[in-house]
């Protein structure tokens, strides 16, 4: 079983829409969880990063966090073309020599 | 404020070639990091540098790669001899500093095929 799971898509949504992009994870000692969006041919850039469970919320882009069942959300409100990308979950166990373990990447596809 | 640098973009060899990347991280920044990327998969750390000493390379296959970090700044990594397996992008990030909470900052990657 991977640390991280995530479902690759696509996903194809149309402008405007709610997007929900999720992961699962297995091992409990993580507390750090980010979400990266990365966009063909280049490298991957942070969008959110939370500390254990709960919500955050930047602009149009909430995160979730619920540690008692080890699931992440991403939620982006008034989707835009330029939101299409491949969105990697990663999270981390927070110590200073954790690592951070990546997802396989959900792309997402916008449609004007 | 310039970003990570790699170079090159793309590289194609032949299994048993070896091959090397660079990477010039944001300046001033202590923490290198080489990561793996798979096509449909996420990156795989393969080595992290604090300065120019080494603080993880568990995942790094050191029978055939090799990674320094001269001086605490730019790095290479190297491959040899290449598989077909290691057809991936290569990707060099870097932090201010140590541990989890310092936002890592990806270059553009190499794109390796090996045939």
């Amino acid at each position: 079983q991977k640390e991280v799971e995530q479902d690759p898509g696509p996903l194809s949504v149309p402008e405007g829409a709610i997007v929900s992009l999720n992961c699962t994870y297995s091992n409990s000692a993580f507390q750090y969880f980010m979400w990266y969006r990365q966009y063909s041919r280049k490298g991957p850039e942070l969008l959110m990063y939370t500390y254990s469970s709960g919500n955050k919320e930047d602009g149009r882009f909430t995160a979730q966090v619920d540690k008692s069942s080890k699931y992440i959300s991403l939620f982006i409100r008034d989707s835009q073309p330029s939101d299409s990308a491949t969105y990697l979950c990663a999270m981390s166990a927070g110590s200073s020599a954790s690592k951070i373990i990546f997802g396989s990447g959900t792309r997402l596809s916008i449609r004007p | 404020e310039a970003g990570v640098a790699q170079s090159p973009r793309y590289k194609i060899i032949e299994k048993r070639q070896s091959v090397a990347f660079w990477c010039n991280p944001i300046s001033g920044h202590a923490t290198l990091y080489w990561y793996q990327q798979i096509l449909g998969q996420g990156p795989k750390l393969l080595i992290q540098f604090q300065n120019n000493g080494v603080v993880d390379d568990s995942q790094l296959p050191k029978d055939r790669f090799s990674a320094e970090r001269l001086k605490g700044v730019d790095s290479t990594l190297k491959i040899q001899p290449a598989k077909l397996e290691d057809s991936a992008v290569y990707l060099c990030a870097s932090s201010p500093g140590f541990g989890v909470k310092n936002i890592q900052y990806f270059g553009a990657g190499t794109r390796l095929s090996v045939l």
